[in-house]
């Protein structure tokens, strides 16, 4: 199947620190979505990228959709405790043979030190 | 609330048993999906649906079985062919196949 590779694979960070991570592919997505996943729970969708350069925030969090399509990175401000745990990158297909399937990349694992 | 239910979210079994996992969603989503998480290792998709007595092979299918009787509801059947089936299940829907997926609060299966 498709390959998404994230990077980096874990951050151990100083809260109050910037955090970025990124996500890059061999082949195009349509959407790219950023989710977070604590530990034995469901991941949460943080943020939806639609079109190519997209630029979008929500709260400390900015994520940007590679003018590309093949790429994706997302940006935390002033880190706090809360914001450890697994970063997924995924990028969603709408066309061809891989219509509709979702692609993740292996996950950023954040430690945040107070 | 709406939302996405997994349900057990712990579940033991034994070697050798068939066991079905659920998964209900009451957003009025068309398209659902099953993935498996194994530690370090993203998610991988075992299988999805888009619509309503209608689903497609994921990247991981063997060993599984899914139905969609109907639209609120997405059960997968590890069966005894899944070699090694300890792992954690996550169920996600998603209103139309090029929106965005939610997931549920996952299942952990372990088999004894």
């Amino acid at each position: 199947g498709q390959q998404l590779n994230q990077s980096p694979q874990s951050m151990f960070i100083q809260e109050g620190e910037d955090v970025s991570m990124n996500c890059t592919s061999s082949s195009i997505f349509n959407t790219w979505l950023w989710y977070k996943q604590d530990p034995g729970e469901g991941p949460v969708l943080l943020i939806a990228l639609y079109k190519a350069g997209e630029l979008t925030s929500n709260g400390r969090l900015t994520a940007q959709f590679g003018i590309t399509r093949k790429d994706s990175f997302l940006n935390i401000s002033a880190s706090i405790p809360s914001d450890v745990g697994i970063y997924f990158c995924a990028g969603l297909n709408a066309g061809g043979t891989s219509y509709g399937k979702l692609t993740f990349g292996q996950g950023t694992i954040l430690t945040v030190h107070p | 609330d709406g939302g996405i239910t997994q349900s057990p979210k712990y579940l033991f079994r034994k070697e050798g048993q068939n066991v079905t996992l659920s998964c209900e969603q009451n957003l009025n989503h068309d398209a659902m999906y099953w993935y498996r998480q194994d530690p370090g290792q993203g998610l991988r998709l075992i299988y999805y649906s888009q619509i309503v007595n209608d689903f497609q092979k994921g990247d991981i299918a063997e060993g599984y079985s899914v139905s969609r009787e109907k639209k609120e509801s997405f059960p997968l059947t590890v069966t005894s062919a899944q070699k090694n089936p300890t792992a954690f299940y996550l169920c996600a829907s998603s209103m139309t196949q090029r929106t965005e997926a939610f997931f549920g609060q996952g299942t952990r299966l372990t088999v004894v």
